[in-house]
Parts: C-alpha cells; structure tokens; sequence
C-alpha cells in the first residue's frame, strides 16, 4: 500500500532559525506531490506542486524540493505567522489520476 | 479564500437527526471531493465527483450520502451518525486531476 510519511510530527523554531521538514513516500511511481499549509480550524491551504525529481518552487520563506523517494520543505527566516500545519499529499501513479495519499502533518510552531 | 465555501462551517446533531453539508466552489472545476478529517489521523478520502459522476467512494458507511447536482456543487447528506463521525469535513474541488483547493470545512459534532 502507498504511503506518506512526514517527519518530525511536530516543530518548534524561534524567529529567524531555518530549517527543513521531510515528507517520503514508498516509491512506487509519483504522478505529482503536493504541499498545503492548514491553520487550526481551516481548510488546508494550497503551497506547491512539484512533479519530477530534481524540480524546486519557493515562495516567500518557503522552498520544496522533490527527489525520487522525498521531499522536503525548506523555511528560510520563519516569523510567527509561519505557525500551522504542514501537510504533504502524493498521487501515486497505480492509482486514480485524482486521487491524493495525505500524510499525517508537521505542526510547525514559530516562537518571537 | 472564497474560491471553494462551505456550509454551514458548525454542525452539532443528535444520532437520530438528518442533516446536509453543502460545497459550491467558484473555480469552474470539474471534479469534486469529500474528505474527513480526524484529529491525530491524515485526511482520508471519502468520494470522488467527476463531471457529476461519482467515481471513487473510499468504503464510506451509507450513513453518509453525496450528491452532485453539477460541476459546482456538492452535499453530503448525513444520518443516523455515529459519535465517532464528529470530525472536519472538507470539500475540495480540481480541474481534472490537477491541484486541489479546499474550502473551510464543516466542524461536525455528533452527541
């Protein structure tokens, strides 16, 4: 069975310290990997998509990267609002076109 | 974010009540989903609209009951629940099988 796994489940950073999260997944042949930002209470909120190894986005503070067994999700200089959690979503290519493998979130908490 | 809204955004019911969530999304999608969330568990898949069409229904208890009368909007029909439904429910919707965007969710309680 396909799988996500994200690491560490929960992060605390003081203002300004980088750092990295890590979202893997069983390789069984990526369509597409997704990351959402979710606040308490809130749906969760469309980051980036990346679909081959090798392939980077950033906005703002913030940098995915995609290799062929993970990803991770680079915050540059975090600040406060950069509190929430963080989840990574797969389509995993033997499955349908549409249908997306979630893992369980890195909460990020962001100290002043 | 108004692109995807749900309603209404609180639920409380008894297990003997009938209730309906509805979605609309405004993004001229055609594919919708359902999706529950559950504290300290990922979001699990629940169904799958496609130009109307239901096309993935993930083992959802009949107890739940979609409905999708157009590319724009979606109901989850709900009775006879169970305590163990109260959870986030989130509509999401895509353009074929490309990114998808989530509304706010309906906060459910079942008493």
């Amino acid at each position: 069975e396909d799988q996500v796994t994200q690491s560490p489940e929960a992060l605390r950073l003081q203002e300004g310290e980088s750092s990295s999260l890590n979202c893997s997944y069983t390789v069984s042949g990526l369509r597409g990997l997704f990351w959402y930002r979710q606040d308490p209470g809130k749906g969760p909120e469309f980051l980036f998509t990346l679909y081959s190894a090798g392939e980077e986005k950033e906005k703002e503070r913030l940098k995915a990267t995609l290799t062929k067994k993970e990803s991770f999700l680079h915050i540059t200089a975090p600040k406060p609002e950069d509190s929430a959690t963080y989840l990574c979503a797969v389509q995993f290519l033997e499955t349908s076109g549409s249908r997306l493998t979630f893992g369980e979130g890195t909460q990020l908490t962001v100290n002043p | 974010e108004t692109g995807v809204t749900q309603t209404p955004r609180h639920l409380v019911m008894g297990m003997t009540n009938k209730k309906s969530l509805k979605c609309e999304q405004h993004l001229g999608h055609n594919a919708m989903y359902w999706y529950k969330q559950s504290a300290k568990k990922p979001l699990e898949l629940m169904f799958v609209y496609n130009f109307k069409e239901q096309t993935e229904n993930n083992s959802v208890p009949s107890r739940f009951s979609p409905e999708c009368p157009n590319s724009s909007h979606l109901f989850l029909h709900l009775h006879t629940l169970q305590p163990e439904d109260s959870a986030l429910y989130l509509c999401a919707s895509s353009q074929a099988a490309d990114t998808q965007y989530f509304g706010p969710g309906t906060r459910l309680t079942v008493l």
